[in-house]
C-alpha cells in the first residue's frame, strides 16, 4: 500500500519564477493538506483540499494556490517566488477533512 | 487561537538514558486533538500518537509513553532506554475537534549518542 508521494524531491528556482509541486495521497484518502516547513521551524498549514475545493486556508498570501484533481491528487503552485519561500513543502493526506493526516517525504524548494 | 510550545530546542542523551520531551498547548476549544510526530533526517513526518481532549489516560507503546494533563495543558512524551535510532526532531501538534489545520510546535531535536 503506497503512502503519500510527492514530486519532485528537490527543486531550485530563481526569485520571481513560478513553481508547481505535486502530491499523490495515500490509497483510499480523499483529502490533501499542504504545509510549509522553514528550516528549524515546525510545519505551517497552507491549505486543504477536499472534493476538489479549497476547504480551509492558513495565513499565506494569494501567491500560494492549489488544485485537487478527480483522482484526489493535488498540486501546490507558488507564483512570484521570494527567497523566503525556500522551505520543505509537505503534503498530508487523510480519509476525510478532520481526521488523521499522513505525511509525504516533502519537496525541498530552494529559491536563489 | 491555537498555540503549541516546545521549550526544549535540543536535547542530547547517551544511549539507554530516559528522556522526556515537553509540550505545552493553548486552545479555547473544548474538543481538540494532540499529536506527536517524529521527523528523521529524511524529512518525512512519522505519526506517533493522537489523544483527544476527553481522554487523559496515559499511554505506553513499547519504549514510548505519553502523559496528558489538561490541568497544566501539557502533553509530554517520554522515551525509555533511548537508542541511537531515536535521534530525530520531534514535533507536538494540536488540532481543533472539527477543523483540519494542525498547529505544530517548533520541535525538539533529540540526539542520542553511544
Amino acid at each position: 500500500d503506497a503512502g503519500v508521494t510527492q514530486s519532485p524531491t528537490h527543486l531550485i528556482k530563481t526569485r520571481g519564477q513560478q513553481v508547481t509541486l505535486r502530491c499523490s495521497p495515500k490509497s483510499g484518502h480523499d483529502t490533501v493538506s499542504w504545509y510549509q516547513q522553514a528550516l528549524g521551524q515546525g510545519p505551517q498549514f497552507i491549505f486543504q483540499y477536499y472534493e476538489e475545493e479549497e476547504r480551509q486556508r492558513g495565513n499565506f498570501p494569494d501567491r500560494f494556490s492549489g488544485h485537487q484533481f478527480p483522482n484526489y491528487s493535488s498540486e501546490l503552485n507558488v507564483n512570484a517566488l521570494l527567497l523566503g519561500d525556500s522551505a520543505l513543502y509537505l503534503c498530508a493526506s487523510s480519509l476525510a477533512p478532520a481526521v488523521e493526516q499522513y505525511f509525504g517525504p516533502g519537496t525541498r524548494l530552494t529559491v536563489t | 487561537a491555537q498555540k503549541v510550545t516546545q521549550a526544549q530546542t535540543e536535547i542530547s542523551v547517551v544511549e539507554k538514558e530516559d528522556v522526556t520531551l515537553d509540550c505545552v498547548y493553548e486552545t479555547r476549544d473544548t474538543t481538540y486533538y494532540l499529536f506527536w510526530y517524529k521527523q528523521p533526517p529524511s524529512g518525512e513526518l512519522v505519526f506517533l500518537i493522537r489523544r483527544n481532549s476527553f481522554d487523559e489516560q496515559n499511554e505506553i507503546s513499547g519504549r514510548y509513553s505519553w502523559n496528558f494533563q489538561k490541568s497544566t495543558s501539557s502533553f509530554n512524551f517520554t522515551i525509555t532506554a533511548s537508542q541511537v535510532v531515536d535521534s530525530a526532531v520531534y514535533f507536538c501538534a494540536l488540532r481543533p475537534g472539527t477543523a483540519s489545520k494542525l498547529t505544530f510546535g517548533t520541535g525538539t531535536r533529540l540526539q542520542v549518542t553511544l
